[in-house]
């Protein structure tokens, strides 16, 4: 069982409409989580972290933590053609360490 | 500001070749990454710095790869030989350091294909 899970997808969604993304993941003691997207042939980018349970949001996006059943999810709302693309989600143990590990993402198809 | 800074972009070797990728992270940045990605999978960590000291390669295949990072700034990814296994994305990244937040910049990658 890998440490970071994630639906591979493709997930396909109208324009406009809400996607989310999930990622569940095996270490109890971890500490931080954070969102990459990643668009075909280019390095992944930092969306959003979240630390806390509950929801951070930020623009359209909103990162959802729930340590206790060991998931984060990641919802983008008013979904655009730009918004395709491979979304990572990756887990820190520990946050001062830095050391990432990485789902393998979901991928995000979202049609005029 | 200059972002991540990796060459070559791209590589075709033989196998049983060696190669070696290039790494300048963003300045002032004192945490280095080397994450491999392959096709369809997140990246993964092959080993981290803190300035010029390796804390983490328990990922890095030692018997083939090597890496450094003299005077903690740039770092080279070595593989020697490489064997066809070793197609994939190797991607520098940088994090200013513990307690930063923890944002992690990758670079542009260096795409690396075995033949």
């Amino acid at each position: 069982q890998k440490e970071v899970e994630q639906n591979s997808g493709p997930l396909s969604v109208p324009e406009g409409a809400i996607a989310s993304l999930n990622c569940t993941y095996s270490d109890r003691g971890s500490q931080s989580f954070f969102w990459y997207r990643q668009y075909s042939g280019k390095s992944p980018e930092l969306i959003m972290f979240i630390y806390s349970n509950g929801d951070k949001e930020d623009g359209r996006f909103t990162a959802q933590l729930n340590k206790a059943s060991q998931y984060v999810s990641l919802l983008i709302r008013d979904s655009q053609p730009s918004d395709s693309a491979t979304y990572l989600c990756a887990v820190n143990y520990n946050t001062n360490a830095g050391k990432s590990t990485f789902g393998d993402g979901t991928t995000l198809t979202v049609k005029p | 500001e200059a972002g991540v800074v990796q060459s070559p972009r791209y590589k075709i070797i033989e196998k049983k070749q060696p190669v070696a990728f290039w790494c300048n992270p963003i300045s002032g940045h004192n945490t280095l990454y080397w994450y491999r990605q392959n096709l369809g999978q997140g990246p993964e960590l092959l080993i981290r710095y803190e300035n010029e000291e390796a804390v983490d390669d328990s990922q890095l295949p030692k018997d083939r790869f090597s890496a450094e990072r003299l005077k903690g700034v740039d770092s080279t990814l070595k593989i020697q030989p490489a064997e066809l296994g070793d197609s994939a994305v190797y991607l520098c990244a940088s994090r200013q350091g513990p307690g930063s937040g923890n944002t992690i910049y990758f670079g542009e990658g260096s795409w690396l294909t075995v033949v």
